[in-house]
């Protein structure tokens, strides 16, 4: 079966660190992917890992472990307009079928 | 400027009565994607289409019929509603880069 977890909410101050976990069983694996979405929004990407290893861009990295099945969303100098969800997705290996998780639930207090 | 757009952005209905949810993307995107989001469940897929004529069953497929008679458009079909089918909708193209682009949403309730 399909299975994406993540932690439903987090909390934390303007100008910290947090790292949103990701982790995943999946029929197969053809990468992952993070997006942000804000209440009443559309999800917006924000970046595709499909080798292990770190990828960095800007105040955003991501982290993948396909070993673990596991990844992460690390934003760094949290700002207020980062209070949205991070929904974590994986894409099978099946002929493009996208699997998401149910998003993790960020606020960022001042 | 590049960019998926869904119609309507909100509507309500009753069981039974068909109704279309249109979906266009002006990028020439071979892939389109059509998801619905329920609190808790997240996205979940209900069809792709990996290009004109080619469709396949996303994990939730029961109940919706999709076509691809053309690259730019991706409608989404409920034939007979139903109240289990009162969620939020998006559309999505893929770029070459594996990025999907979401439309802004389609808000549906069935009574």
């Amino acid at each position: 079966g399909q299975n994406i977890d993540q932690p439903t909410e987090m909390t934390a101050t303007e100008g910290a660190i947090v790292q949103i976990n990701c982790t995943y069983q999946t029929s197969g694996f053809n990468g992952l992917f993070w997006y942000q979405q804000h209440a009443g929004e559309a999800p917006t990407f924000l970046s595709y890992n499909v080798l292990d290893g770190l990828e960095e861009k800007g105040r955003f990295s991501s982290f993948l472990s396909r070993s673990k099945g596991y990844s992460y969303l690390l934003l760094k100098e949290l700002q207020m307009k980062d209070s949205a969800s991070y929904l974590c997705a994986v894409e099978d290996n099946y002929g493009q079928n996208f699997v998401f998780g149910p998003g993790t639930r960020l606020s960022v207090l001042p | 400027e590049a960019q998926v757009t869904q119609n309507p952005r909100y509507l309500i209905t009753v069981t039974g009565k068909k109704l279309t949810v249109t979906c266009s993307q002006n990028m020439n995107h071979e892939y389109m994607s059509w998801y619905r989001q329920d609190p808790g469940l997240g996205l979940r897929q209900i069809y792709y289409s990996m290009n004109v004529e080619v469709t396949d069953k996303g994990d939730v497929p029961e109940g919706y019929k999709v076509s691809r008679k053309e690259k730019r458009n991706f409608p989404l079909i409920l034939e007979s509603p139903s109240p289990n089918q009162t969620s939020l909708y998006f559309c999505a193209s893929l770029t070459q880069d594996n990025e999907q682009f979401f439309g802004p949403g389609t808000r549906l309730t069935v009574l």
